[in-house]
């Protein structure tokens, strides 16, 4: 039972063009999300997160955008540059229920010169 | 500062050789945790420790057992290889947080530990 999906296991777009990068999860207890950023043989990096009790959390480049009814997130990178070619994880966790991230499959992020 | 420390970094096992998977961490981190990676399955949780003595299941616990006898040390031992336990290991670390909620929930991970199982 996958609680959180990443349907897209890769995306490929044009540098300084808009990558978007799409989460759903099933669990509607869920109510904090983060993203992660992974170069290959190095660990995941945390980006950037969010809390249910907001809809939208911007740090730079990079929005994340909730949507509960939906049960869906995604995170924006706007401007795109080949430095954020990665595999981006999107996770969700219960804020009482601490050390337990619940994590998508990834997606794979190529972003073009 | 190190952060989190795995190691070893590379292992080859045979099938039924017991091993530990070294995790440390210096940030004074209370939660620590422990992911295997696996194509197209992203990061599933093994073992989570909430400080000292305390651990607990997570999604995929068999085959592996773990303690915390410090805070800064959370090793993984697998008791008898088998090929299914073939992935990249990676243990993470988080903060208790105070009023920051984020700082809960935030896990910062080591470089991983790459296991074949032959």
């Amino acid at each position: 039972d996958q609680q959180v999906k990443q349907n897209s296991p890769s995306l490929s777009v044009q540098e300084g063009r808009i990558s978007i990068l799409n989460c759903d999860y099933t669990n509607s207890m869920f109510d904090y999300f983060l993203w992660y950023k992974k170069y290959p043989a190095e660990g995941p990096t945390f980006l950037i997160s969010i809390s249910s009790i907001k809809d939208k959390n911007e740090d730079g480049r990079f929005t994340v955008f909730l949507n509960k009814s939906a049960k869906h997130l995604s995170l924006h990178i706007v401007p795109s540059q080949p430095g954020d070619s990665a595999v981006y994880f999107c996770a969700a966790t219960f804020s009482g229920n601490t050390g337990k991230l619940i994590f998508g499959q990834g997606t794979t992020l190529q972003v073009k010169p | 500062n190190a952060g989190v420390t795995q190691t070893p970094k590379f292992q080859v096992l045979k099938t039924g050789q017991s091993m530990t998977l070294q995790c440390a961490q210096d940030m004074n981190h209370e939660y620590m945790s422990w992911y295997r990676q696996d194509p197209g399955m992203g990061l599933r949780l093994i073992h989570y420790s909430v400080g000292a003595g305390i651990t607990d299941q997570g999604e995929v616990p068999n085959g592996y057992n773990v303690s915390r006898s410090t805070t800064e040390d959370f090793p993984l031992r697998l008791l008898s290889a088998a090929p299914s336990q073939t992935s990249v290991y990676f243990c993470a670390s988080s903060s208790a947080g105070g009023s920051y909620l984020g700082a809960k929930n935030i896990q910062y991970f080591g470089a991983g530990t790459r296991l074949s199982v032959l």
